[in-house]
């Protein structure tokens, strides 16, 4: 069975400083990852998948599948990230997404 | 508002009631998903639909409850004889089969069970 550990439940950046929240996985085949984000009083939303290799909103998260790993990054940290961030697994062949426990960054101002 | 749409928004019921709940996905996805949240946990994998067909169950789908999407378009969730431990957010997600987006799970704003 697949697991997604995200170890910080709490992540406090100043703005402007560089923001990486962790993402390890365990999956023995290969694996889709996704980062969601759910900003307050909205719902949950995709920021950005492996597959995309894109960078939205400046956050960008590569896949290594030697450290079984996908942490996002982004270089300097903006009030408007504030928010809670889950990473998400999806096996092969299959539909359903796993979640990790989420982490709630939040940007000093 | 053409997102996924959840109704109703928030659930108070009594221990031992029966509630159900919609979830009306994004008009062309033909996969609808319900996940359950609980506080400080992310969301977990209910069950699936793709069209009408229920293709998969999660352990945590007991037998007091049952899913369904007749017309393969809304979907609704009934959780009977309602226990405590059913308070929870639960989320549908929809997505498509086919496509560039495809396994791109677009979720409502949740149900909000309360179970007194």
């Amino acid at each position: 069975a697949q697991r997604v550990t995200q170890p910080e439940k709490l992540l406090s950046v100043f703005k402007g400083a560089p923001v990486e929240l962790k993402c390890n996985y365990s999956y023995s085949g290969s694996p889709e990852l996704f980062w969601y984000v759910q900003y307050s009083r909205q719902r949950l939303q995709l920021l950005l998948r492996h597959i995309s290799r894109e960078s939205i909103k400046g956050f960008t998260a590569d896949l290594n599948k030697g450290e079984t790993s996908f942490h996002l990054k982004k270089p300097f940290a903006q009030e408007e990230d504030s928010a809670m961030y889950y990473c998400a697994l999806r096996a092969f062949g299959n539909e359903k997404l796993t979640f990790g426990t989420g982490t709630r960054l939040t940007i000093i101002p | 508002d053409t997102g996924v749409s959840q109704d109703p928004r928030h659930k108070i019921t009594k221990r031992g009631q029966n509630v159900t709940f919609r979830c009306d996905p994004i008009s062309e996805h033909n996969r609808l998903y319900w996940y359950r949240q609980t506080l400080g946990q992310g969301p977990e994998f209910l069950t699936y639909f793709q069209n009408e067909a229920q293709l998969e169950k999660s352990r945590l789908l007991s037998d007091r409850f049952s899913a369904e999407r007749p017309k393969g378009s809304f979907s609704t969730l009934e959780i009977q004889r309602t226990e405590q431990g059913d308070s929870a957010m639960y989320l549908c997600a929809s997505s498509l089969e086919k496509g560039l987006a495809k396994n791109i799970q677009y979720f409502g704003a949740g149900t909000r069970l309360s179970v007194l």
